[in-house]
């Protein structure tokens, strides 16, 4: 079963604009969610990371958003550069476990 | 410092064949993760290892096994490999044993012919 699902394969923004993923999940025992991004032929890697008990998370350009009743977060990018292309992972667990469920990543290309 | 390190970095072996893939934590990391990513999909996991001890595990049949060292490294076995084992195998540390954010070594890619 799917627990995280990202919807859109692929996303493509202007440079300078804001980029937005989506990512929803079906596991209401969820409390920790990340987002991951990947370069090819590299692992991911670690960008931001939001707890249950808020419902933003700020670094940098990057803003993570949770909104537990619809069980949603999105991925805020502003503003988008062209280094930012890369195949974005939306994550999540239950902290006491150790199960990380991924989502199946959107390619994100931002143009110049 | 150095970040999570996985050995070798592409294999190819025949089905019914037995295959160990090797990982380094990060300095200071205690804990080791092992994912599978098929093409297109995101990464899912295997299992985890925690002090030398498997400290969860996915829905990934007992012919997958794994080992933690007292320095942390781990391996991830394979036996009786099957085609749809062919996949991106990722390895990640955390400092504790769960909860916490993983860092992502760059992956084995395991071809089965």
């Amino acid at each position: 079963d799917q627990q995280v699902k990202q919807n859109s394969p692929s996303l493509s923004v202007q440079e300078g604009r804001i980029s937005i993923l989506n990512c929803d999940y079906t596991n209401s025992m969820f409390d920790y969610f990340l987002w991951y991004k990947k370069y090819p032929a590299e692992g991911p890697t670690f960008l931001i990371s939001i707890s249950s008990i808020k419902d933003k998370n700020e670094d940098g350009r990057f803003t993570v958003f949770l909104n537990k009743s619809a069980k949603h977060l999105s991925l805020h990018i502003v503003p988008s550069q062209p280094g930012d292309s890369a195949v974005y992972f939306c994550a999540a667990s239950v902290r006491v476990n150790n199960d990380m469920r991924f989502g199946a990543g959107t390619r994100l290309t931002v143009k110049p | 410092e150095t970040g999570v390190t996985q050995s070798p970095t592409h294999l190819i072996k025949t089905r019914g064949q037995q295959v160990t893939l090797r990982c380094s934590s990060q300095s200071g990391h205690n804990t080791v993760s092992w994912y599978q990513q098929a093409l297109g999909q995101g990464p899912q996991f295997i299992f985890q290892y925690y002090r030398e001890e498997e400290n969860g595990r996915g829905n990934f049949p007992p012919r997958f096994s794994g080992l933690q060292f007292p320095n942390y490294s781990s391996e991830l076995n394979v036996n009786a490999l099957e085609l749809d084992d062919s996949a991106l195998y990722l390895c990640a540390s955390q400092i504790s044993g769960g909860g916490d954010t993983q860092y992502f070594g760059p992956g084995t890619r395991l071809t089965v012919l």
